[in-house]
């Protein structure tokens, strides 16, 4: 069974700190991993994925995630979040050649001012 | 201008109804996928179409039957409306095949089952 985890359902930090939200993976084989974005009452928006390569990925608004196999991983981190990154994060995984996203129950992220 | 229309954007409808979402698109994109997410689940795939072809139906009742009249279009039909399917759905869409595409979604529909 191909599974993604995410274990933390809430996280709270204050502006200008920096935070990780955690991702785990069960799958076999070559995946595509990915985290995506929903603002209250907003549909998901892309934020970066990973396939081959360079195991740390750069996304937009100074997002980045870092693949581990070893452990399994693809876990979010922003160096100092704002206010406007209070958001559902939601890690995906897919595998190779896969027409399905599979996505984790995704972490509240709330930035207190 | 919204890239992704999902209509309506709030639905009632009552058990043993049948309703249909729609879902558009103009990002020029070949595929186009429908996600459930529901307080008891986290958000679901239900069904991923590529240049109107069926490539993947992760929805396990037949009440759930995807429609495409165009290539950017697809829309949803629920028939025998129960409770349960209280949700908001998504529509998305991606240029590029399959689960590992940069996948763009709509604002949603949310369907109430009363």
């Amino acid at each position: 069974t191909q599974t993604v985890s995410q274990s933390d359902a809430h996280v709270t930090v204050f502006e200008g700190d920096s935070v990780e939200l955690r991702c785990n993976y069960s799958y076999g084989g070559s995946i595509y991993l990915s985290w995506y974005i929903q603002h209250h009452g907003r549909g998901l928006q892309f934020l970066l994925k990973y396939y081959s390569g360079n195991p740390v990925v750069q996304g937009v608004n100074g997002f980045e995630a870092e693949f581990s196999k070893s452990d399994s991983s693809f876990h979010l981190r922003k160096a100092s979040v704002h206010w406007s990154d209070s958001a559902v994060y939601f890690c995906a995984a897919a595998s190779s050649g896969s027409w399905q996203l599979i996505f984790g129950s995704g972490t509240q992220l709330t930035v207190m001012p | 201008d919204p890239k992704i229309i999902q209509k309506p954007k709030y639905l009632v409808a009552v058990t043993g109804s049948e309703k249909i979402l729609i879902c558009e698109q103009y990002l020029g994109h070949n595929a186009m996928y429908w996600y459930r997410q529901s307080a008891k689940k986290p958000l679901e795939f239900m069904f991923s179409y590529s240049y109107q072809k069926l490539m993947d139906n992760q929805t396990a009742s037949s009440r759930f039957q995807p429609q495409s009249s165009k290539k950017n279009h697809l829309d949803l039909q629920i028939t025998a409306l129960k409770p349960d399917d209280s949700a908001t759905y998504f529509c998305a869409s991606s240029q590029d095949w399959g689960g590992g595409a940069e996948q763009f979604f709509g604002p949603g529909t949310r369907l109430t089952v009363l």
